[in-house]
C-alpha cells in the first residue's frame, strides 16, 4: 500500500532556531501533500496545502513566513519553522492523497514531534 | 461552517467486548467519510472509506455504517483487543482532498 515517511520523527531546539521537516511519499507520486499540526488531546488541523511546483496554500491564521512549505519533487514536500518558539511545539503531520481508482484516501505520515525549549 | 461532531468523547471497554462510536457532520457537499485510527505518537492510519452511495463497510472487526440521510456514521469494533486502545478519528470531505476532521473518540481497552 501507499506509505508516507516523515523525518525526523522528534526533534528538540531552542527558542529562535530553524526545523525542516520532511514528507516523502515512498511508493508513489503526489502533486500535492497536506501539513498537519495537532496538539495534545485535539484535532489535527490543517495548517497549508503544498503544491508541486507552485506555492502552498495556507489556511487562514497560519503565518507563510513562519511556516515555509517547498514541494521540490513529486514525492518530497518540507516544512520549515522558523524561529521556532515554545507555543509551536506541536505534533506536526503530512499526509498525501492517494487515488485507489473509486476510492481517493489520505495517506499520512507518522508525525514529527517538535519541542522548543 | 463544515463540522464533524464524535461521541463520546472517551470510551473504557473490556477487551473482547463490543462498542460502537458515533460521527455526525455538517460537511456540504458530502463526498465521502473516513475513519482512522490514531496510537498515541503516531499517524493517523486509514480505517475505512465511505462515499454517497455506500451504507457499509468492514475491515476485519471494523464496521463503519453510513446514513447520508441523517448526516451521521457509526464504527463498530468487534471482540476488542487490547491493541485497538487509541482514538479514532471521523473524517468528511467534500469533494476536494482538504477533509474536515472530528476531534475523535480516545478508547481504551482494559484486559
Amino acid at each position: 500500500g501507499a506509505v508516507v515517511s516523515q523525518h525526523p520523527s522528534w526533534v528538540i531546539c531552542k527558542s529562535g532556531t530553524s526545523v525542516k521537516i520532511e514528507c516523502r511519499s515512498l511508493d508513489f507520486q503526489a502533486t500535492t501533500m497536506f501539513w498537519y499540526r495537532q496538539f495534545p488531546k485535539q484535532s489535527l488541523m490543517l495548517m497549508a496545502t503544498s503544491n508541486e511546483g507552485s506555492k502552498a496554500t495556507y489556511e487562514q491564521g497560519v503565518e507563510k513566513d513562519k511556516f515555509l512549505i517547498n514541494h521540490a519533487s513529486l514525492t518530497l514536500s518540507t516544512l520549515t519553522v522558523t524561529s521556532a518558539h515554545p507555543e509551536d511545539s506541536s505534533f506536526y503531520i503530512c499526509s498525501a492523497p492517494y487515488d485507489r481508482g473509486r476510492e481517493d484516501t489520505q495517506y499520512f505520515g507518522p508525525g514529527t514531534r517538535l519541542t522548543v525549549l | 461552517k463544515n463540522q464533524v461532531e464524535q461521541s463520546p468523547q472517551s470510551l473504557i471497554i473490556l477487551e473482547g467486548k463490543n462498542c460502537t462510536l458515533q460521527c455526525n457532520y455538517t460537511v456540504s457537499p458530502f463526498s465521502n467519510l473516513r475513519w482512522y485510527k490514531q496510537d498515541t505518537g503516531r499517524g493517523p492510519v486509514s480505517l475505512t472509506i465511505m462515499t454517497f452511495s455506500e451504507n457499509t463497510k468492514s475491515n476485519g472487526r471494523y464496521t463503519a455504517t453510513l446514513d447520508a440521510d441523517t448526516k451521521q456514521s457509526s464504527l463498530h469494533i468487534t471482540a476488542s483487543q487490547l491493541s485497538d486502545s487509541a482514538s479514532y478519528i471521523c473524517v468528511v470531505s467534500e469533494g476536494s482532498y482538504i477533509p474536515t476532521f472530528g476531534r475523535g473518540t480516545s478508547l481504551i481497552v482494559h484486559p
